[in-house]
């Protein structure tokens, strides 16, 4: 089955920068556009990046862009968010997802998510 | 990038019928048909319940609807069960290999 597992969450510094990883396995990870959604605590869903099946398109929400790079490697079927300057606003559960198809408009699965947590 | 607009709440007796709509623009919802639903129960990552407006997953009930009428769509959930209650929201692409959520609405069985 589709397992979508996020790991680099933690307590970083106001600034700072932090890599978070997402190991896929149950699927054809090339095959698939892939998202990172977060939601901040109590709040609602926010849609973070894309990336297309091939890395060949990103695209970023207008409030990380410039700050946030998403990269796939498709040899080891895992996705990264590179966060850098990272501000007390971007506090949050970072879910990892995976499109229906090769670019981008259904996310179909979710992981467990990783918490990010930016605090002095 | 603005979010859509999703009413903050609704609420539903067991056995009865809730609608939860979602409001965007001639840019996104209005545009595409590729507006999806998620069910998100406290504590856990969200659920696909519909997807390009009025398709249902395979394991969804099909007490789960939806449809689209211009730049507004609409999730419908019949026969209320307790196991309803969660937060929903939806979701458009907008282009540009971008999407959009609604803020979510906190669906409450009574």
């Amino acid at each position: 089955q589709v397992q979508l597992v996020e790991s680099g969450g933690g307590v970083v510094q106001p600034g700072r920068s932090l890599r978070l990883s997402c190991a896929a396995s149950g699927f054809t990870f090339s095959s698939h556009a892939m998202y990172w959604v977060r939601q901040a605590p109590g709040k609602g869903l926010e849609w973070v990046a894309l990336i297309s099946y091939d890395g060949t398109i990103e695209s970023y929400a207008d409030s990380v862009k410039g700050r946030f790079t998403i990269s796939r490697d498709n040899s080891r079927s895992t996705l990264f968010l590179q966060m850098n300057s990272l501000t007390p606003e971007d506090t949050a559960v970072y879910y990892c997802a995976r499109d229906v198809g090769a670019t981008g408009t259904t996310i179909l699965y979710w992981g467990q998510g990783t918490l990010v947590t930016v605090s002095s | 990038q603005s979010a859509l607009t999703q009413p903050a709440s609704v609420s539903g007796s067991p056995g009865q019928s809730i609608t939860i709509s979602c409001t965007g623009t001639s840019s996104d919802v209005g545009n595409y048909n590729f507006v999806s639903w998620y069910q998100q129960h406290p504590g856990t990552a969200p659920k696909l319940m519909i997807y390009e407006v009025n398709k249902r997953p395979s394991g969804v009930s099909n007490r789960f609807s939806g449809s689209k009428s211009g730049i507004t769509a609409s999730l419908t959930i019949s026969g209320l069960q307790a196991e309803d209650e969660a937060d929903y929201y939806c979701c458009s692409y907008a282009g540009f290999s971008t999407v959009l959520f609604g803020g979510g609405t906190k669906l409450s069985v009574l």
